[in-house]
């Protein structure tokens, strides 16, 4: 199993709906949950964290924590063609490296 | 969030030569930084960790006589690529992490796209 799983895509959307990336987690005690953006040829770019269960929401994006059922998610509201990039879960389990997924390819259709 | 550079962005060097890479975190001081490698439509891959004023830690696999990584000072980090070859060509990527924050986020440098012909 791996450590932080995610569905590699492509995912779809049509513009302005509503784009749903999820993950999962192996380690239990896991504390705190990134989520990344990468275009194409570039590096990752920070976009959210969330530590807490529940929602967090920062402009069209929404991060929501599971912790019982290992769980995190990344909503985007309003997808726009410029969304169009590779989301990297990532989770720090307790202080240690910062473990990332492989990446879900998420595709803003005009 | 907070801004960490890179240089040069992309590099093309001949067979056998060394390139040097550099990492700066600009506005926080990185307690640790890291250093990743990415092929073409692949995933990012860790390949050390860096903490100031100690020795890298190497993942498995990772050759440290041959990407030297070096971190002198808090806002400081450097990679060295010796006797590269052609199959060391890839896009570098470092992170930071430090700062008041105790979330442990991770800020990526913009990248080197390392060609060796």
């Amino acid at each position: 199993q791996k450590e932080v799983e995610q569905n590699s895509g492509p995912l779809s959307v049509p513009e302005g709906a509503i784009a749903s990336l999820n993950c999962t987690y192996s380690d239990r005690g896991s504390q705190s949950f990134f989520w990344y953006r990468q275009y194409s040829g570039k590096s990752p770019e920070l976009i959210m964290f969330i530590y807490s269960n529940g929602d967090k929401e920062d402009g069209r994006f929404t991060a929501q924590l599971n912790k019982a059922s290992q769980y995190v998610s990344l909503l985007i509201r309003d997808s726009q063609p410029s969304d169009s990039a590779t989301y990297l879960c990532a989770v720090n389990p307790r202080g240690f490296k910062t473990i990332f997924g492989a990446g879900t390819r998420l595709f803003v259709k005009a | 969030g907070a801004v960490v550079s890179q240089h040069p962005s992309w590099v093309i060097c001949k067979s056998g030569t060394s390139v040097k890479i550099e990492c700066r975190s600009l506005d926080f001081q990185a307690t640790t930084m890291f250093w990743y490698r990415q092929f073409p439509k692949q995933s990012l891959m860790l390949m050390a960790t860096s903490n100031e004023g100690s020795k890298a830690t190497y993942e498995q696999g990772v050759e440290k006589d041959k990407f030297l990584i070096n971190h002198a000072s808090l806002t400081l980090s450097t990679l060295t690529v010796t006797s590269a070859h052609p199959e060391d060509s890839s896009f570098y990527t470092c992170s930071a992490r430090g700062g008041a924050s105790s979330y442990n986020e991770q800020f990526f440098g913009p990248g080197t796209r390392l060609t060796v012909l």
